[in-house]
Order: structure tokens, then sequence, then C-alpha cells
């Protein structure tokens, strides 16, 4: 069975410093998808990122980088230089090849303070 | 860009009400989610549908039935609400054929307070 492990249960940071948020997975599969979704206080989830398993490259955007390694079936999501506005729910997400099922993490919510 | 509508934000039923919670996408997409999110267990799904007519039980059903009669709308139903039902309901779609690998699109999420 499929899934998603985030420990952290809330972060608070100091604007502009750089947090790292984790996500741990577990499946039996080896095609299979992961997500990254943000959830603002507004209440929808936002996409932020898909990574198949067969894509290990970290990939940047912004401020906002995702460090995929299938070693230790982890899929963390570093914010640099953290801004208020990232203050949400982060959500990480896996879902399995040909399977029609996503399963989320618990979210880790991350406050950053002016 | 992509929408997706639900029609309530928040509501307040009584215990043993009938509640529709409605949920409409614009994208054309085959497929279409009910999650509940309630904290410290993240989101579970409680029906999913891959075409009209079509439904599937997610890892929660039990006091829920769903509804999509047209290709663009899928309804949550709570035939009789009951107090472990409050909580926050999200619908969502994502495009045709198998769910892995397809993004998913939420709505802005319906908070419900049985009473």
């Amino acid at each position: 069975a499929q899934k998603v492990t985030q420990a952290q249960t809330e972060i608070s940071v100091v604007e502009k410093e750089d947090v790292t948020l984790d996500c741990v997975y577990e499946t039996r599969d080896t095609t299979y998808y992961l997500f990254w979704y943000k959830q603002p206080p507004s209440g929808e989830l936002v996409f932020l990122i898909r990574r198949n398993s067969f894509d290990e490259q970290n990939e940047i955007s912004g401020r906002y980088s995702w460090n995929f390694q299938k070693s230790t079936s982890s899929f963390n999501f570093t914010i640099t230089a953290s801004q208020v506005v990232d203050s949400a729910v982060y959500f990480c997400a896996l879902s399995e090849g040909g399977y029609q099922k996503v399963t989320f993490g618990t979210g880790t919510k991350l406050q950053v303070i002016p | 860009d992509v929408k997706v509508t639900q029609s309530s934000r928040y509501l307040v039923k009584r215990t043993g009400e009938k509640v529709f919670l409605e949920c409409v996408q614009d994208m054309d997409h085959e497929n279409m989610f009910w999650y509940r999110q309630d904290p410290g267990l993240g989101l579970r799904l409680i029906y999913f549908s891959y075409d009209v007519k079509m439904k599937e039980k997610g890892d929660i059903p039990e006091g829920y039935s769903v509804s999509r009669e047209k290709k663009e709308r899928f309804s949550l139903i709570l035939e009789s609400a009951s107090t472990n039902q409050t909580s926050m309901y999200l619908c969502a779609s994502s495009p045709p054929g198998s769910v892995s690998g397809n993004t998913i699109y939420f709505g802005e999420g319906s908070w419900l307070t049985v009473v």
C-alpha cells in the first residue's frame, strides 16, 4: 500500500530564512508520481510540482526547489528566502502507476513571521 | 484557466438532515473526486468518478453517496448528517485516463458544520 509521511506538523521561520519541508513515501510500484500542493488560508489547494519516478533530476522554480531521492524515498521541498506569502499548509502526495488513487500526506503548516 | 467551483463555502446543518455538496468543473475533465480534510489526517478520498454515472469508493465512503449525471458536475450527498461529518470537503478533477501522473485541480473547499 502506498503511504506518504510528512513528519513536520508545523514549522515557523522568520522571513528571509530558508526552510525545507520533508516528505517520505512508501510504494511497491516502480512507476509512480509525486506531487506538492500548497493550501493557503483561502482553502484551495494549488498545484506546485509533479515528478515521475524515472526522473530524479532536482528542480528549481524561482525560490522553490525540490530534491527527489529514490534511495531514501524522499521528495523534499525547499523555500529559499521565505516570504510571508509562503505561509500555508503544504501537502506532499503520491500516486502509483495506472492506479486511480492519490495518497496525500498529513500536511505541514508553514508560518513565516515578518 | 482551470476552474473547480464548489457551490457553498460554509454550511451549518442539523444532525439527521440530508446534505448536498455541489461541484462543477469547466475543464471537460473525466475524473472527479471528493476528499475530506481533517486536522492531523490530511486529505482522505471519499469517492471518485471517472465518467458520467460511474463512481468508485475511496478510503472513507461510509455515510456518503455521490451523483454524477453530467460530466461537469459531481455531487456529494450526506444522507443523514452526523456530527462526525463536520469537516472541510474538497472537490477536485483531473484529465482523462489514469489519475496517476495527472495533475488534480481542486476547488476552494466547503466547510460543513453539523450541529
